[in-house]
């Protein structure tokens, strides 16, 4: 059974480019969290998605990020306009229980560097 | 919003000694999760408390859930050089369904 999958590991974008950063969650689990994390730090929640609906996104930045988990395929993570600033690990994971955020599973999350 | 402050920042330590770390909130937490995360990799799950006071093993691992529900802390028996990592307690609030994580405790293990 495979794990949570993240493509691309490392990404590389100039400012004002877009970053596209993919998550495929483990089988069978249709609930997928995105968390960011800047060096030296902790995780810091972003956005919590089901297959179709954003069910909690108060952790996104309100303009140029945005998240979707369509029926088919994987969840993607969209920041538009990138700056300098926006240079982190990205991180998903997902879970097979609505609300049980403890049963979550991390993917090994893609590296965005902007230049 | 919510913030965890975990302690200390890092640790230096001999192979064979113990080890503990702590995490404290001005909030309640339903939940505390221990996490290790190694470098270029994402977290893995080590321990999870669920009641206050609660206090459960996994291997060299021990963790205890405050009796507050305002803090957790780990402790590691017997360190070894694959101990090395950063670890992170992590708190679901009772409103929420998001985790909140402390900054991480990164531990160097000396052979």
């Amino acid at each position: 059974n495979a794990g949570v999958m993240q493509n691309p590991r490392h990404l590389v974008r100039r400012r004002g480019q877009e970053a596209r950063l993919r998550c495929s969650p483990m089988k069978g689990h249709s609930h997928v969290y995105w968390y960011r994390q800047l060096p030296e730090e902790g995780l810091k929640f972003m956005v919590y998605l089901q297959k179709e609906n954003i069910i909690d996104e108060s952790g996104m930045p309100k303009e140029r990020f945005s998240a979707e988990f369509p029926k088919e395929g994987p969840s993607i993570l969209r920041i538009q306009q990138v700056v300098r600033g926006d240079s982190a690990a990205y991180f998903c994971a997902s879970s097979p229980l609505a609300g049980r955020t403890d049963t979550q599973y991390f993917g090994p999350g893609t590296r965005l560097t902007v230049l | 919003g919510q913030q965890l402050n975990q302690s200390p920042q890092s640790m230096f330590i001999q192979e064979g000694e113990d080890v503990s770390m702590n995490c404290t909130s001005s909030s309640i937490f339903n939940t505390w999760l221990w996490y290790k995360q190694d470098p270029g990799e994402g977290p893995v799950l080590l321990i999870a408390l669920y009641k206050a006071g609660e206090l459960t093993s996994n291997g060299r691992l021990t963790a205890q859930f405050g009796i507050t529900r305002k803090d957790s802390f780990l402790n590691i028996s017997a360190s070894i050089p694959s101990d090395v990592g950063i670890y992170f307690c992590a708190g679901l609030s009772p409103a929420g369904n998001m985790l909140t994580f402390g900054g991480g405790t990164r531990l160097m293990v000396k052979p």
